[in-house]
């Protein structure tokens, strides 16, 4: 049981690049989270979905676009990266609205951009 | 607006002592809150809830939370620590109108055998 997976687990770009993380889950849970964990602060929320087809921005959306085209993929890109977009990225995933349950996580993806 | 705050950016503690990781938070509404552990290079563990009912939550690993809402706090705490405790605690709170999950800054736990 894999649970959530993310891809790629490091990258390194340039400023100005482009590039896509992928988080898949197969656990068919409705609802997934994209975070960044910055030294000090925490985990800041990106975007989130709360099913196939939506999507909602978090605290911190500027420079980034997702999409949830699969209910078990849920994707990040960044158009044109800047360098205080370097941070680990963790997707997570919890079920369906009306139940509490707890986030599952992956296992981050650690981006630097120079 | 849902938020926590962990007042504290590291705990230290000697082993076999009891634990406490503080966390309060500010809702409208009931509140859900969480607890996770992240061990390094390593995403978030889910450690215990605390939706409704006994104010005393068990988790796993030995850890337990308590629940307390008039001074809106649910501080995690262990009776004896154990140096594989050492990690980043985050304590999270869900806003029940978003379906959004909002962490604190986290809390650095150190168990000195």
């Amino acid at each position: 049981n894999a649970g959530v997976t993310q891809t790629p687990k490091f990258r390194v770009l340039k400023t100005g690049q482009s590039m896509t993380l992928l988080c898949a889950q197969d656990m068919n849970h409705e609802y997934m989270y994209w975070y960044r964990q910055d030294p000090g602060m925490g985990l800041r929320l990106i975007h989130y979905s709360v099913g196939e087809g939506t999507t909602a921005k978090g605290e911190v959306p500027d420079g980034y676009n997702v999409s949830r085209l699969k209910k078990q993929n849920f994707l990040l890109g960044l158009e044109s990266a800047a360098p205080s977009q370097t941070s680990v990225y963790f997707c997570a995933s919890s079920r369906t609205g009306g139940s509490t349950g707890e986030l599952f996580f992956g296992e981050g993806s650690r981006l630097t951009v120079l | 607006a849902q938020s926590v705050a962990q007042p504290e950016d590291q705990v230290n503690v000697a082993e076999g002592n009891p634990l406490t990781v503080k966390c309060t938070y500010s809702v409208s509404g009931n509140p859900y809150l969480f607890w996770y552990v992240q061990y390094p290079n390593r995403g978030l563990q889910f450690l215990l809830k605390y939706i409704t009912g006994d104010n005393l939550v068990k988790g796993s690993y030995g850890f337990e939370a308590e629940f307390n809402k008039s001074q809106t706090s649910f501080h995690l705490k262990k009776p004896s620590a154990l140096v594989s405790d050492s990690a980043l605690y985050f304590c999270a709170v869900r806003d029940m109108g978003t379906y959004k999950y909002i962490f604190g800054t986290g809390t650095r736990l150190k168990v000195l055998a």
